[in-house]
């Protein structure tokens, strides 16, 4: 079963556009949730994470929102940029990022173009 | 050196053939973590080591897979008897310790069982 779910596989978005990706997870004792982006043939790379006792969390073009009632975060992308064209993956983890174990979803590979 | 470095970053084996996959985390890190990616699946957590402490073998698949930490620094993961259905990549990342949830991931070893 699933704790961290990115239902969409794949976004298309025009450059200049705003890219939005979304992320659900199941369990309430998550705490920390990460956004890793990853290109062809790379590892991951970490990119933007908040706390739980935070609903906001900016970083130049990146946004990560989470609304701990519905069990969702975001993350959105404005200006979007065709350098963004990867894939993104959701994590959360549930001790206070401590825990060894993050759990990843699927990943959304994003596509922006020019 | 500057980042995680992981050898091979392609393998590929007979179906029964034991192999050994390596990585290099970055100098100074003290936690190191295994993942793989299977075709169109998330990142799965397989092991992971913090310092001198026992490692958190929770991932782990089966019997077969096992990994070792050799003076705090390099890490080899062994999959023995390799099966069709161990074909994934290999992911291998390091953070500065168990409380930093930024990790840093290597590029990977393909490993494909025939």
């Amino acid at each position: 079963d699933q704790q961290v779910k990115q239902n969409s596989p794949s976004l298309s978005v025009q450059e200049g556009r705003i890219s939005i990706l979304n992320c659900d997870y199941t369990n309430s004792m998550f705490d920390y949730f990460l956004w890793y982006k990853k290109y062809p043939a790379e590892g991951p790379t970490f990119l933007i994470s908040i706390s739980s006792i935070k609903d906001k969390n900016e970083d130049g073009r990146f946004t990560v929102f989470l609304n701990k009632s519905a069990k969702h975060l975001s993350l959105h992308i404005v200006p979007s940029q065709p350098g963004d064209s990867a894939v993104y993956f959701c994590a959360a983890s549930g001790d206070g990022g401590s825990q060894g174990n993050l759990i990843f979803g699927k990943g959304t590979k994003l596509s922006v173009k020019p | 050196g500057a980042g995680v470095s992981q050898s091979p970053s392609n393998k590929v084996t007979e179906k029964g053939k034991d192999v050994e996959l390596r990585c290099d985390p970055i100098s100074g890190h003290t936690a190191l973590y295994w993942y793989r990616q299977s075709l169109g699946q998330g990142l799965e957590f397989l092991i992971y080591f913090q310092g001198n402490s026992a490692p958190d073998k929770s991932g782990l698949p089966s019997d077969r897979f096992s990994a070792e930490r050799t003076g705090g620094s390099v890490s080899t993961l062994t999959i023995q008897r390799t099966q069709q259905e161990d074909s994934a990549v290999y992911l291998c990342a390091s953070s500065e310790d168990s409380t930093n949830e930024k990790l840093f991931f290597g590029s990977g070893t393909q490993l494909s069982v025939l």
